[in-house]
């Protein structure tokens, strides 16, 4: 069964400093997809980004970048200089093919709190 | 284009009481979620539409609860008979199966239940 780990219940750090978020999956599947949601207090869930199985190169998204590694089962996330407005609940999340919907199997999450 | 949007935002029952909730998906979308989100945790797979099929519904869907999707567009998801273990944030996300469109979920704001 698809499994997701979140060790970091809780996170935090000083505004500008740099963290990185763990990630830990398991799966027997050889396609899979990877994914980051971000949960901010309001409530919703925003998709961050999406990975798949047969593509392990490092993505930079401005002060976001991801790094997936096929022979740990990770896919950490790191943010540099991190603001306020970063302080959320983060969900590592991977996709089980069930009957072909890919439904979505989470992490328990990582609160992170950015202070000022 | 609208996100997912999903109505009520917050619902107070008392036990016993039967509830419904409405999601109207991406309008492209063909595929449909839902899922359940108790405090601190993620979300957990509730049940999944392509088109207006019901393919696939996890252990957690007690016969209390059933999903729709008629017609392919907007789902409804009810709860009979209200436990207070139900209470929980109830999210819906729509995907779309289209070559490219990479299985991404996107989120509506969430209805909270709330069982007295």
């Amino acid at each position: 069964a698809q499994k997701v780990t979140q060790a970091q219940t809780e996170i935090s750090v000083v505004e500008k400093e740099d963290v990185t978020l763990d990630c830990v999956y398991e799966t027997r599947d050889t396609t899979y997809y990877l994914f980051w949601y971000k949960q901010p207090p309001s409530g919703e869930l925003v998709f961050l980004i999406r990975r798949n199985s047969f593509d392990e190169q490092n993505e930079i998204s401005g002060r976001y970048s991801w790094n997936f590694q096929k022979s740990t089962s990770s896919f950490n996330f790191t943010i540099t200089a991190s603001q306020v407005v970063d302080s959320a609940v983060y969900f590592c999340a991977l996709s089980d093919p069930g009957r072909g919907g890919n439904k979505l199997v989470f992490g328990a999450g990582t609160i992170l709190r950015v202070k000022s | 284009d609208t996100g997912v949007s999903q109505d009520p935002r917050h619902k107070i029952t008392k036990r016993g009481q039967n509830v419904t909730f409405r999601c109207d998906p991406i309008s492209e979308h063909n595929r449909l979620y839902w899922y359940r989100q108790t405090l601190g945790q993620g979300p957990e797979f509730l049940t999944y539409f392509q088109n207006e099929a019901q393919l696939e519904k996890s252990r957690l869907l007690s016969d209390r609860f059933s999903a729709e999707r008629p017609k392919g567009s907007f789902s409804t998801l009810e709860i009979q008979r209200t436990e207070q273990g139900d209470s929980a944030m109830y999210l819906c996300a729509s995907s779309s199966s289209r070559q490219g469109k990479g299985n991404e979920q996107f989120f509506g704001p969430g209805t909270r239940l709330t069982v007295l």
